[in-house]
């Protein structure tokens, strides 16, 4: 059973700078990996799929690298709406598998 | 449009067996490339994948609950049904299922929220 390691737990920036999160995987997933935006009371919606395609109609602030275990979510300039909690999943191996989340909040 | 809805008790009592339904529209459970999963998540806490059902019949579980979860598929009725047995109070959590694309997640339901409590 494949691991996702999400750091950091709460990443403080301030609108408008640059925000980096990290999703780690316990083994290789190859590309095979998605990043979600969760706000509070809401389902998780897609934001990048297969390491770096960007999900329809996604601002192209938001872009995802990485492959095999280490990968990483950039939003470039932080909007407001940008607050929120992240999740890594990978879709490699079954049983599919999700991070634990990264807090996104406002410095 | 792909919409996909839970539904199901919202209070259960601890040793309770759950039953969940997500009732789809907008594509049919019998297409060789569409999959449903169950995913929940405690208040406050991360996403747990929980189960997945393919076209074919096919099923995946989580290996840590794979004893207590069963998914199943109704095409005709387009309905996806999870159960899960011996329920306890750190089962707490809203349930999603989701629409699987090669592997992701791009249509989720709205989610329901399941209480444990005697």
């Amino acid at each position: 059973e494949i691991v996702m390691t999400q750091s950091p737990a709460t990443l403080s920036v301030s609108p408008g700078e640059r925000a980096t999160l990290s999703c780690r995987a316990s083994q290789s997933v190859s590309s095979t990996l998605a990043w979600y935006q969760q706000k509070p009371g809401q389902a998780p919606r897609l934001l990048i799929y297969d390491a770096s395609s960007r999900a329809t109609g996604l601002p192209a602030r938001f872009s995802g690298s990485g492959s095999g275990t280490e990968f990483t979510l950039t939003i470039s300039s932080l909007q407001s709406e940008d607050f929120a909690v992240y999740y890594c999943q990978q879709y490699n191996i079954w049983p599919y598998s999700f991070g634990q989340g990264t807090k996104l909040e406002i410095k | 449009q792909v919409t996909l809805k839970e539904s199901g008790p919202v209070l259960v009592k601890p040793t309770e067996t759950l039953t969940l339904t997500c009732t789809v529209s907008g594509f049919s459970l019998s297409n060789a490339r569409m999959g449903v999963s169950w995913i929940r998540q405690p208040p406050g806490k991360a996403l747990e994948w929980l189960a997945h059902i393919f076209s074919n019949d096919e099923k995946s579980y989580n290996t840590s609950l794979k004893s207590r979860l069963t998914i199943s598929k109704d095409t005709s009725k387009s309905q996806v049904v999870l159960t899960m047995t011996n329920m306890d109070p750190v089962d707490t959590a809203t349930y999603y299922c989701a629409r699987m694309a090669s592997g992701y997640y791009l249509y989720w339901g709205q989610g329901t929220l399941v209480t444990v409590s005697s």
